[in-house]
C-alpha cells in the first residue's frame, strides 16, 4: 500500500522557522515528483511546491517564494519542506503528495497519493 | 500565472440527480486538468487525471471532459456518499493552482 506521513508540524511565532518532514512507502520513491499542498481549515487547497523526481527542479508559489524550501533524500524515502520567516498566514494543515505517474521531462501530473496531514499555526 | 476559476461554487442536488461542475483555464492547458473530491477532515482524492480519465477504482458516473481551457466534472447518477466538496487542479506549469472549490450539497 503507497503510504505517506507528514511529522513536524507544531505552534510557531511569527518570523520563526520550521521543517517538515513526510516518509514515503510501499512505492518507488525516486520515480515521482513530489509536492506540498496546504490548506487553512475551512478553505481551499493551496499549492505550495513541486521538487522533481531526481531534486533537480524546485517550484514554488508565490506566496512561500524565497521563505520556503523543498527538499528531498531520495536514500531515505523522504520528502522535507524548510519553512523560514514563517507569517501568521502560513497556518494550515500541510499534505504531502505524489503525482500519479512517473515524469522524466518538464510536466507535471496530478496527485494520487496524500498523507493526513500536519498542522502549522503560526501564532505569538 | 495561469488561474483556473470553478463553477459553481456551491450546488444543491438530490440522489438520483446528474450534476456538472465547470472549470476555466485562464490560458489553453491541454489536458493538464485534474479533479478531486474532499470530505470534511479527510485529504482529497484524485478522481479524474488527465481531464477525462477516470482514477483506478472510482465508480463510472464520475466522468471528465475538456481540453484547452474549458472542462467540466460529471456525476451521472448522485449517489449519497458523493455529497462533498470538489476541486479542479491545472498541472499544465508551475505554478500550479486548485481551483475554487465546489460544495456538493443534499437538497
Amino acid at each position: 500500500e503507497m503510504q505517506l506521513v507528514e511529522s513536524g508540524g507544531v505552534v510557531v511565532q511569527p518570523g520563526g522557522s520550521l521543517r517538515l518532514s513526510c516518509a514515503a512507502s510501499g512505492f518507488s520513491f525516486d520515480d515521482y515528483n513530489m509536492h506540498w499542498v496546504r490548506q487553512v481549515p475551512g478553505k481551499g487547497l493551496e499549492w505550495v511546491s513541486v521538487i522533481t523526481w531526481d531534486g533537480s527542479s524546485t517550484h514554488y508559489a508565490d506566496s512561500v517564494k524565497g521563505r520556503f524550501t523543498i527538499s528531498r533524500d531520495n536514500s531515505k524515502n523522504s520528502l522535507y519542506l524548510q519553512m523560514n520567516s514563517l507569517r501568521t498566514e502560513d497556518t494550515a494543515l500541510y499534505y504531502c503528495t505524489k503525482e500519479e505517474r512517473i515524469s522524466r521531462g518538464y510536466y507535471f501530473y496530478g496527485m494520487d497519493v496524500w498523507g493526513q496531514g500536519t498542522t502549522v499555526t503560526v501564532s505569538s | 500565472d495561469i488561474q483556473v476559476t470553478q463553477s459553481p461554487s456551491s450546488l444543491s442536488a438530490s440522489v438520483g440527480d446528474r450534476v456538472t461542475i465547470t472549470c476555466r483555464a485562464s490560458q489553453s492547458i491541454g489536458t493538464f486538468l485534474n479533479w478531486y473530491q474532499q470530505k470534511p477532515g479527510k485529504a482529497p482524492i484524485l478522481l479524474i487525471y488527465a481531464a477525462s480519465s477516470l482514477q483506478s477504482g472510482l465508480p463510472s458516473r464520475f466522468s471528465g471532459s475538456g481540453s484547452g481551457t474549458d472542462f467540466t466534472l460529471t456525476i451521472s447518477s448522485l449517489q449519497p456518499e458523493d455529497f462533498a466538496t470538489y476541486y479542479c487542479q491545472h498541472s499544465y506549469s508551475p505554478p500550479i493552482t486548485f481551483g475554487q472549490g465546489t460544495r456538493l450539497e443534499i437538497k
